[in-house]
């Protein structure tokens, strides 16, 4: 089967520029979340979608984040304005559905890694 | 939030060494997964434990979930250079799939 897509792999910007995302997730997937990757650490969840409708979005900063899914399919994650920060690797991953455990594993793109400067 | 700690942050060691990665948290989990992230490249998912005491193998990678379903640990048998790379340990508490990541060890193996 293919896996997540996403683009594009990397995107320089200047602070204060906007910038877009694009993932489509593996076919059949209801399931899909956008995570941050700074560097040296761990993903940081940013959003979480169930088919077109949002589970968790707690973790977003909705001052210059946002993201849609509004078919349920792909989706788009957007900053705007970026500030230097931002600068990290934003991983998109898909699930059968929700529930992280043995039934419906992570399955992560190879994600866009921004760098704001 | 719900934090995991893992140790150490990085190793270094040659090639044929064993070698023990450790995930800790304050917090229970319903299930715990491994990662193992290479450079350039998402995560992967190794394997998930769900009950207590669990022990998994995966040829010379054994996993173990602590009894209290708060800790769990990765062993590394006889080390290989092609086991480099970032390894992530993520707990589910089973909430809406809220699953929190650890800040990674990231291994490097010598030939």
């Amino acid at each position: 089967e293919a896996g997540v897509a996403q683009s594009p792999r990397y995107k320089i910007i200047e602070k204060r520029q906007s910038v877009a995302f694009w993932c489509n997730p593996i076919s059949g997937h209801a399931t899909l979340y956008w995570y941050q990757q700074i560097l040296g650490q761990g993903p940081k969840l940013l959003i979480q979608f169930q088919n077109n409708g949002v589970v968790d979005d707690s973790q977003l900063p909705k001052d210059r984040f946002s993201a849609e899914r509004l078919k349920g399919v792909d989706s788009t994650l957007k900053i705007q304005p970026a500030k230097l920060e931002d600068s990290a690797v934003y991983l998109c991953a898909s699930s059968l559905f929700q529930g992280a455990g043995n039934n419906s594993p992570l399955h992560f793109g190879n994600g866009t890694r921004l760098t704001v400067t | 939030t719900q934090l995991l700690e893992q140790s150490p942050q990085f190793l270094s060691i040659q090639e044929g060494e064993n070698l023990t990665v450790y995930c800790n948290s304050s917090s229970v989990f319903s299930s715990l997964q491994w990662y193992r992230q290479e450079p350039g490249e998402g995560p992967v998912l190794l394997v998930t434990v769900v009950t207590g005491g669990e022990v998994k193998k995966l040829k010379r990678l054994t996993f173990q979930f602590g009894d209290a379903r708060k800790d769990s640990s990765l062993h590394i048998t006889a080390a290989q250079p092609g086991d480099t790379g970032l390894y992530l340990c993520a707990g589910d508490n089973n909430a809406g799939n809220m699953l929190t990541f650890g800040g990674g060890t990231r291994l490097m193996v010598k030939p």
